[in-house]
């Protein structure tokens, strides 16, 4: 089945640890979502790429970036995590911006 | 700014009976919009959406109504099964701003048996 995939599931890292996060896709869509999710609360979306145009919201921190090498995978590096960024992250795909968005089962970050 | 707000954080509803969830906006640019399903420990999944130049959009025992002019929709499950039991989030877009997602808060649905 074409599908979303986030790797870890569960992510665990120290306070000031870089730390990257996965997301694959096998639906070759071109756009690639990263959300935040704490708990109880709507996503986040943090930045999208279209194909290999990257677009920052604008109150996304610095401390938080993205590559996209191709079109199937997409990564969110967090540079220096605070105790703060412990959240789910979410990651989306669409074929394009007004189709709906397809998800993974997000990973769970965790500070120490 | 909570551009997109589910007043209602949980609902309780009898199996067999009528489950309603609502979503407010605030965005008049908003033109798409979108429930998903999200159970514990998986992604959201997309359930169904509607453009803004309809008021009704049914799949099944999903049922999304839009009042523009409330600036109001709202998902009607009928029949409600336990398996229906989840969190529901109401989304919404704007053309002319990429087509990018503002989410609701969510509203968690638990159907009893």
């Amino acid at each position: 089945d074409a599908m979303v995939i986030q790797n870890p599931r569960y992510q665990v890292t120290q306070f000031g640890k870089p730390v990257t996060l996965s997301c694959s896709q096998t639906l070759n869509h071109n756009v690639m979502y990263w959300y935040q999710q704490k708990s109880s609360q709507a996503p986040k979306l943090l930045f999208h790429y279209y194909d290999k145009d990257f677009n920052n919201e604008a109150d996304t921190p610095d401390n938080f970036q993205s590559r996209r090498p191709n079109t199937s995978f997409c990564f969110l590096d967090i540079r220096s995590p605070g105790l703060g960024d412990a959240a789910m992250y979410l990651c989306a795909t669409s074929g394009r911006f007004n189709q709906p968005q397809h998800f993974g089962d997000g990973t769970r970050l965790s500070i120490l | 700014d909570q551009q997109v707000k589910q007043n209602s954080p949980s609902l309780s509803v009898q199996e067999g009976r009528i489950s309603i969830l609502n979503c407010d906006y605030t965005n008049s640019m908003f033109d798409y919009f979108l429930w998903y399903k999200k159970y514990p420990a998986e992604g959201p999944t997309f359930l169904i959406s509607i453009s803004s130049i309809k008021d009704k959009n049914e799949d099944g025992r999903f049922t999304v109504f839009l009042n523009k002019s409330a600036k109001h929709l709202s998902l009607h499950i009928v029949p409600s099964q336990p398996g229906d039991s989840a969190v529901y989030f109401c989304a919404a877009s704007a053309g002319n701003a990429g087509n990018m997602l503002t989410f609701g808060g969510g509203t968690r649905l638990m159907v009893k048996p």
